[in-house]
């Protein structure tokens, strides 16, 4: 079964600063994606980058870019430029790349604290 | 274009008595997910709707969990009876089936049980 750990329950970064969110996984499978999900206090969950484990660049999405090691099985976010509408909790989150395999699997999350 | 709401926002029951959550997905979206997050740590899969079918319900902890979707609309989660471990997020999904290709899952504000 696949796994995937967040091992920083809290983070917290100085507005216009730039912070980076670790992620890992297990699974012995190649064909996967990876996801980062950001949940706003009391807001929807939603989703903030996806990487397809056969892409070898690293996907952004304006401010936000990962760090996809696929050997290592590491899957950090980067958030540049820190905005107080950042703050939330962040979710690393895999999917099996078999045709029909829609669950996702979430890491614990990461609180995410921007300082003015 | 709504989006996916979950009702109650927040429910506060004792132990033993029954608790209904309510899901609306995304209209048009045949697949529906319920996920839970029990304080602290990951959030779990529990079970998979395609249309009224349920695809995979190998998450759902047990026989007190009841979970449907008639109609292929909107879904149900009832637990009953409820017991204290029952406490945590309860959070809902919807996503559209497009040939093989597995589309983004949008997320409900999620709806936070309280069992006491």
């Amino acid at each position: 079964a696949q796994t995937v750990t967040q091992s920083q329950p809290e983070m917290s970064v100085q507005e216009a600063e730039t912070v980076t969110l670790s992620c890992t996984y297990d699974t012995s499978e190649s064909d996967y994606y990876l996801f980062w999900y950001k949940q706003p206090p009391s807001r929807q969950m939603i989703l903030v980058i996806r990487q397809e484990a056969y892409k070898q660049q690293n996907a952004t999405e304006n401010r936000f870019s990962v760090n996809f090691q696929k050997a290592a099985k590491s899957f950090s976010l980067k958030i540049s430029d820190s905005q107080l509408g950042d703050a939330a909790m962040y979710f690393c989150a895999y999917r099996s790349g078999i045709q029909g395999a829609q669950k996702l699997v979430f890491g614990q999350g990461t609180r995410l604290t921007i300082n003015p | 274009e709504a989006g996916v709401t979950q009702f109650p926002s927040h429910s506060v029951i004792e132990k033993g008595q029954t608790v209904t959550l309510r899901c609306d997905p995304i209209s048009g979206h045949d697949n529906l997910y319920w996920y839970r997050r029990v304080m602290g740590k990951e959030i779990k899969f529990l079970l998979h709707f395609v249309k009224e079918s349920k695809q995979d319900e190998s998450g759902m902890p047990n026989n007190r969990f009841l979970a449907e979707r008639t109609g292929g609309t909107y879904s149900t989660l009832k637990v009953q009876p409820a017991e204290l471990e029952d406490s945590g997020v309860y959070f809902c999904a919807s996503s559209q089936v497009r040939g093989a290709l597995n589309t983004e899952a949008f997320f409900g504000q999620g709806t936070r049980l309280t069992v006491v």
